[in-house]
C-alpha cells in the first residue's frame, strides 16, 4: 500500500528537550515536504526536499532542522522546542515529473505540544 | 497578498443537498494547480480534487466536482449531494510549477463544513 508514515503521531515533550519526528514514504517519491497546521493559519511550509541531500528552507524554518540521506525517509528535527511550535506537522510526498505529479500524499500527521 | 482565499469559516448544508466552497486564488505563473483537501477530526489530510492551469475541463471526482475558473481566478469546489460524512475541514490549496517554485502547495485557512440530517 502506497504511504507515508510518520512517527510518533502524537508527543507531548518539554521544552529544549532534541526531538526527532520521523516520515518514511514507500512510493519512491523525489519530493518530500514539511508542513506545520496552526488554528487559523492553514498549512505552511517548514522545509523541503527534491531528492537525496538536496533540501531547502520552506516559508516557517526557524527551529527546525532536516535531513535526506535516503530517498525514503525525512526526519524533522527540533533541536530545541520551544512552546510555540506545538503544532500539528504533516509530513508530505510526491514525484516531481510524470502522470501523478499532481499527487501529494500525506502522513497521518503529528501532534506535537512542547510544555 | 494572500495567494489562496477561502472567504467562508463555516458552511452549513442539509443531507443529500449541494453545496459550494469556495476558492480564489492569486498567481502570476503561467503553470499552476490547484487542489481541494478534506481533513475531518481525526486529523489527517485527504486528497479530493486537482486541477491543472490548463485542463480545459473542469475536474470531477465521484461526489466532487472542481469549477475553474481561470479568468476569475476561481476554483470553487462542489460537493453534490452531501452527506453526513463529509463534515469536516476543507482546504483549497495551490502548488506554482514555475522554473525556481519549490512545488510547495500553498494553502487557504480552510472552510468547516457541517451536514445537517
Amino acid at each position: 500500500e502506497a504511504q507515508v508514515t510518520q512517527n510518533p503521531r502524537y508527543l507531548i515533550t518539554v521544552t529544549g528537550k532534541k526531538l526527532t519526528v520521523t516520515c518514511s514514504q514507500n512510493m519512491n517519491h523525489e519530493y518530500m515536504s514539511w508542513y506545520r497546521q496552526d488554528p487559523g493559519l492553514g498549512l505552511r511550509q517548514i522545509y523541503y526536499s527534491m531528492n537525496v541531500e538536496v533540501t531547502d528552507k520552506g516559508d516557517v524554518p526557524e527551529g527546525y532542522k532536516v535531513s535526506r540521506k535516503e530517498k525514503r525517509n525525512f526526519p524533522l528535527i527540533l533541536e530545541s522546542p520551544s512552546p510555540n511550535q506545538t503544532s500539528l506537522y504533516f509530513c508530505a510526498s510526491s514525484h516531481l515529473t510524470g502522470t501523478s505529479f499532481y499527487e501529494q500524499y500525506f502522513g497521518p500527521g503529528t501532534r506535537l505540544t512542547v510544555t | 497578498a494572500q495567494k489562496i482565499t477561502q472567504t467562508q469559516p463555516g458552511m452549513f448544508v442539509q443531507e443529500k443537498e449541494a453545496v459550494t466552497l469556495d476558492c480564489t486564488y492569486d498567481t502570476s505563473d503561467q503553470s499552476y494547480g490547484l487542489f481541494w483537501y478534506k481533513q475531518p477530526s481525526s486529523g489527517e489530510m485527504i486528497f479530493l480534487i486537482y486541477q491543472g492551469s490548463y485542463d480545459e475541463q473542469n475536474a470531477t471526482e465521484g461526489r466532487y466536482s472542481l469549477n475553474f475558473q481561470k479568468a476569475r481566478k476561481s476554483a470553487n469546489l462542489v460537493i453534490s449531494a452531501s452527506q453526513l460524512g463529509d463534515s469536516a475541514m476543507y482546504f483549497c490549496a495551490m502548488r506554482e510549477d514555475s522554473g525556481g517554485s519549490n512545488y510547495k502547495l500553498t494553502f487557504g485557512k480552510g472552510t468547516l463544513l457541517t451536514v445537517n440530517p
